[in-house]
């Protein structure tokens, strides 16, 4: 069975660092992952998908990598802002159904001013 | 992208009492999914709703606590039923568009129950 690991659980930074978050799978077979923001007590936003034959994805301030052969994937964050406090998780598709994901337990992010 | 409406966004509610939750796409979509967020866990999927059958669920789900419907490819409901505290979660429905393989969240319904 799939499993998937967020380290670290919670990461405080102050504005302006850099922000790298770790996301392993036990799994290497895996069709693609998917890293979320979770903003407290709300829905899921979808950040960037990465397909399993991909090696990055980056979207304006944002980079993912991936290494399917060691099961990891990092989130690059450049330049931390205040409003990049959230939770961030990452998910990979169950081998029975590209539509369910198996989830992290997620990353908590606090930016201070 | 799809555009995912899903209401309440969130409720109170007492012990023994039901909430239907709405979900509601922009654009039609074969499979939804409904996922539970207990209070400082990640998400789990509850079940897989497919238009013109019933829903599949998830080893430690059943159909009496969580009834869904799922009349058409845009709409879909999940009924948790005989709330009790252990209930309390955020609730969200997903969908996947198209081919691009991106799963696409409702802004969730963060229910406590009293």
């Amino acid at each position: 069975k799939q499993e998937v690991t967020q380290i670290p659980a919670a990461l405080s930074v102050p504005e302006g660092e850099n922000l790298v978050l770790n996301c392993s799978f036990t799994d290497s077979a895996i069709y693609n992952l998917q890293w979320f923001r979770q903003d407290p007590g709300k829905g899921l936003t979808s950040l960037l998908l990465i397909q399993s034959s991909q090696r990055e994805q980056t979207s304006g301030r944002l980079n993912a990598s991936l290494d399917k052969s060691s099961g990891r994937s990092t989130l690059y964050i450049a330049a931390s802002q205040p409003g990049d406090s959230a939770t961030y998780l990452c998910a990979v598709p169950r081998t029975d159904s590209w539509g369910k994901l198996q989830f992290g337990a997620g990353t908590q992010v606090v930016v201070t001013p | 992208s799809a555009v995912i409406s899903q209401k309440p966004s969130r409720d109170i509610c007492q012990r023994g009492t039901s909430l239907t939750i709405q979900c509601q796409v922009d654009s039609q979509v074969t499979m939804m999914f409904w996922y539970r967020q207990q209070p400082g866990q990640s998400l789990t999927l509850i079940a897989t709703a497919n238009q013109g059958s019933e829903a599949t669920y998830e080893s430690g789900f059943v159909i009496d606590k969580f009834p869904i419907s799922r009349p058409n490819l845009t709409f879909s409901t999940l009924t948790v039923s005989n709330m009790s505290p252990e209930d309390s979660s955020i609730y969200l429905c997903s969908v996947q568009s198209g081919t691009n393989e991106k799963l696409f969240f409702g802004s969730g319904t963060q229910l406590s129950v009293l």
